[in-house]
């Protein structure tokens, strides 16, 4: 299994307090990711890395802020949550292919996840 | 731009009985198509992937699914259903250039049945 892990990987909190979530990777994977499920909407993308100080938008990023600061770490944080947050949270990795074109794709491997409580 | 629908949230089989499910992909450029399992309270992990080698992939615990380009479709089989199949499954999406993001389908929950 890939080394990943996230914390905390269970939490529940009020409207309005401040989150954050941390994913940590052993692996020196290049890009990261955070996803977050919910029913009938399989993973949506919230925020993703392509190195170190380099993020961009995903899908459903609104209310959600990132930031990586060293290749292995890659923070996922709620300003403000509301109830609408509540969800399971996955954070991923992937090498970075070692060349462009057809072929050299990389898949993603995932955390285990951490639920999120927004009361 | 790129979108999976999968058919069918629930999918229930008895065990020994043909695993059949359904994904539909929509992309403007060639794509990559994955299809992951769930199982209760874990993270995901890759049945199999289709990255334009054979169009029939093998992949884990005697899944496989066909890329059918004409149909828009990746389909996941399996001949014979066993108990410990039960999990939830997603197809997903990805393409060159775009940093190896999926896009996930909403998900198929499969349930077997003794």
């Amino acid at each position: 299994d890939a080394g990943i892990t996230q914390s905390p990987r269970h939490k529940v909190t009020e409207t309005g307090t401040p989150v954050t979530l941390r994913c940590h990777q052993t692996e020196n994977h290049r890009y990261m990711y955070w996803y977050r499920q919910d029913p009938g909407h399989g993973l949506r993308l919230i925020h993703y890395s392509y190195g170190v100080k380099d993020t961009d938008k995903g899908e459903v990023s609104d209310g959600y802020s990132v930031s990586r600061s060293k290749t292995e770490d890659f923070l996922l944080t709620l300003e403000s949550a509301t109830s609408s947050q509540t969800s399971v949270y996955f954070c991923a990795i992937s090498p970075r292919p070692p060349t462009s074109g057809r072929g050299t794709y990389n898949e993603q491997f995932f955390g285990p996840g951490t639920r999120l409580t927004v009361l | 731009a790129q979108s999976v629908t999968q058919l069918g949230s629930h999918v229930s089989v008895s065990e020994g009985a043909l695993v059949l499910l359904r994904c539909n992909y929509s992309s403007s450029v060639p794509p990559y198509l994955f299809w992951y399992v769930q199982y209760p309270n874990q993270g995901l992990q890759l049945l199999l992937k289709y990255t334009s080698a054979a169009t029939l992939v093998k992949g884990i615990n005697g899944f496989e699914a066909e890329f059918k380009k004409s149909e828009t479709s990746f389909h996941l089989t399996k001949p014979s259903a066993h108990m410990s199949d039960a999990a939830e499954y997603f197809c997903a999406v990805s393409f060159s250039g775009g940093y190896n993001k999926l896009i996930f389908g909403a998900g198929t929950r499969l349930a077997v049945h003794p």
